[in-house]
């Protein structure tokens, strides 16, 4: 089974600064990575797949790049709704379809 | 615009079955581009897939090692669902439970609003 690791656990950023978020596997899966938004009590929502295609309605703030085994995720200038926790998932090896532990991005 | 509705009760016995459904809106469960999927969350497991259900021209299921002799993933045509079974619970089994739709072009794409499932007597 694939194993997905993101850095850092927890990233405290101000508003309107970026912020990356990076996903490692411990294997290659090409292209095949979804990064996830998760707000309290909420369902994930899919941000990015493919690796770096935006999902229908996700601003142009968030991009994603990377292929094989290193990923991020960027947030050009975040907006309030922006803090949230974020999950990679590999699908190349799916099922089963791998998450990472996740990624708390917190108000500094 | 395609929504996943969950229904099923929050608390479970252990040793009982816990049973979701999930009903599909804007899609069918028969789409020959999409699976059905069924994925927890719980602060020890984190994120967690389950099983999936799809149509290709039959019906194929695929399940998690870790629950695989306790699972069933069932889809109903008539009702445009999918269902979950899971026996044998153990307060392990407790967590929020979702259903997911993932395209074959995409990856989870859509989500159910969760179901909060506790397993206690």
């Amino acid at each position: 089974e694939i194993v997905m690791t993101q850095s850092p656990a927890t990233l405290s950023v101000s508003p309107g600064e970026r912020a990356t978020l990076s996903c490692r596997a411990s294997q290659s899966v090409s292209s095949n990575l979804a990064w996830y938004q998760q707000k309290p009590g909420q369902a994930p929502r899919l941000l990015i797949y493919g690796a770096s295609t935006r999902a229908t309605g996700i601003p142009a703030r968030f991009s994603g790049s990377g292929s094989g085994t290193e990923f991020t995720v960027t947030i050009s200038s975040l907006q309030s709704e922006d803090f949230a926790v974020y999950y990679c998932q590999q699908y190349n090896n799916w099922p089963p379809g791998t998450f990472g532990q996740g990624t708390k991005v917190e108000i500094k | 615009q395609v929504q996943l509705q969950q229904s099923g009760p929050g608390l479970v016995k252990p040793s009982q079955t816990l049973s979701l459904t999930c009903a599909i809106s804007g899609d069918s469960v028969s789409s020959n581009s999409a699976s059905w999927n069924w994925i927890r969350q719980s602060p020890s497991r984190g994120l967690e897939w389950l099983g999936r259900t799809y149509y290709r021209s039959k019906w194929y299921n695929n399940y998690a090692v870790s629950v695989k002799s306790r699972i069933t993933i069932n889809a109903d045509t008539s009702k445009n669902q999918f269902s979950l079974q899971l026996n044998s619970v153990t307060p392990e089994d407790t967590a929020v439970y979702y259903c997911a739709r993932k395209h074959i072009s995409s990856a989870l794409d859509i989500w159910g609003q969760g179901t909060m499932v506790t397993v206690s007597s």
